[in-house]
C-alpha cells in the first residue's frame, strides 16, 4: 500500500516555463487536495476535489490549475511559473466517511522557480 | 474564513522536559486535527477531536478540545529528540481542512 505518492520530489523552473505536478493515491479516497506551504506560513489550499469530474478553488487557486479524471490521480498544472510561486506542494487524500482518520499526505514536490 | 492561531511559533526544551503547544481558532472548532511534520517530508496525522472536552492520548502526546471548542492544546510529556519536528493544527472546514502556522519544536539532548 503505497498510500500518496508525489513527483517529482525536486525541481527548478525557470519564469514563464508550466510544469504539472503528479500526484496518485491507491487508497480509493474520494477527496483530494493540493496545498502548498511556505516558511511560517502553514499550508495553504490550492485546490481540492470530492470526486472523479469534480474540483473546487481553495485559498490560493491563481495561477494553477487541476483535473480530476479518475479516482487516483490529481496532477496540479502551474502555467507560466513566477518566483512566486516557489513553495513545497503537498498532496492529500481522505475518504469522504471517514473524517476522523485525518488526511494521508504525500512527501511534497519542492519547487524552485529562478 | 477560519482562522487558526498556534503558539509559541517556535520552542526548545531540554530533552525530558514537558511541553505544551496551543491552537486557537476564530470559529467553533466541529473538528482539530493534530499532525507533526519532520523537516523535509509530509504531515502525519496525530489525532483528531471532535467534542468540546474531549481529550486524546497517543504514546506520551497528549491533546484536549476545550469545552467552548474553539481552542486545543497539544501536551508532550517528558519529550525526546524523536519528538522534534513541526506541529501544525489542522481545522475541519466543510470539505477542507484549513491550517495553523505551525510550532516548530527542537528538543536538546
Amino acid at each position: 500500500n503505497a498510500g500518496v505518492t508525489q513527483t517529482p520530489k525536486f525541481r527548478i523552473l525557470k519564469i514563464g516555463q508550466s510544469m504539472t505536478l503528479q500526484c496518485t493515491q491507491d487508497m480509493n479516497h474520494n477527496y483530494m487536495y493540493w496545498y502548498r506551504q511556505d516558511p511560517g506560513m502553514g499550508l495553504k489550499l490550492i485546490y481540492y476535489s470530492v470526486g472523479a469530474g469534480i474540483t473546487d478553488k481553495g485559498e490560493v487557486p491563481n495561477g494553477y490549475n487541476v483535473s480530476r479524471s479518475t479516482t487516483e490521480d490529481f496532477p496540479l498544472r502551474l502555467e507560466l511559473a513566477a518566483p512566486s510561486q516557489t513553495s513545497v506542494y503537498f498532496c492529500a487524500s481522505r475518504r469522504r466517511d471517514r473524517g476522523s482518520e485525518g488526511y494521508t499526505f504525500g512527501s511534497g514536490t519542492r519547487l524552485t522557480v529562478v | 474564513s477560519q482562522e487558526l492561531e498556534q503558539s509559541p511559533q517556535s520552542l526548545i526544551v531540554q530533552e525530558g522536559k514537558n511541553l505544551t503547544i496551543n491552537c486557537t481558532s476564530s470559529k467553533t472548532l466541529y473538528g482539530l486535527y493534530w499532525y507533526k511534520q519532520k523537516y523535509g517530508e509530509g504531515l502525519i496525522f496525530l489525532m483528531m477531536l471532535q467534542k468540546g472536552g474531549e481529550e486524546k492520548s497517543h504514546e506520551k502526546i497528549t491533546a484536549k478540545l476545550d469545552e467552548k471548542k474553539q481552542q486545543s492544546s497539544l501536551h508532550i510529556t517528558a519529550s525526546q529528540p524523536s519528538h522534534a519536528g513541526i506541529y501544525l493544527c489542522g481545522a475541519a472546514n466543510n470539505n477542507d481542512m484549513r491550517f495553523g502556522a505551525g510550532t516548530r519544536l527542537t528538543v536538546k539532548p
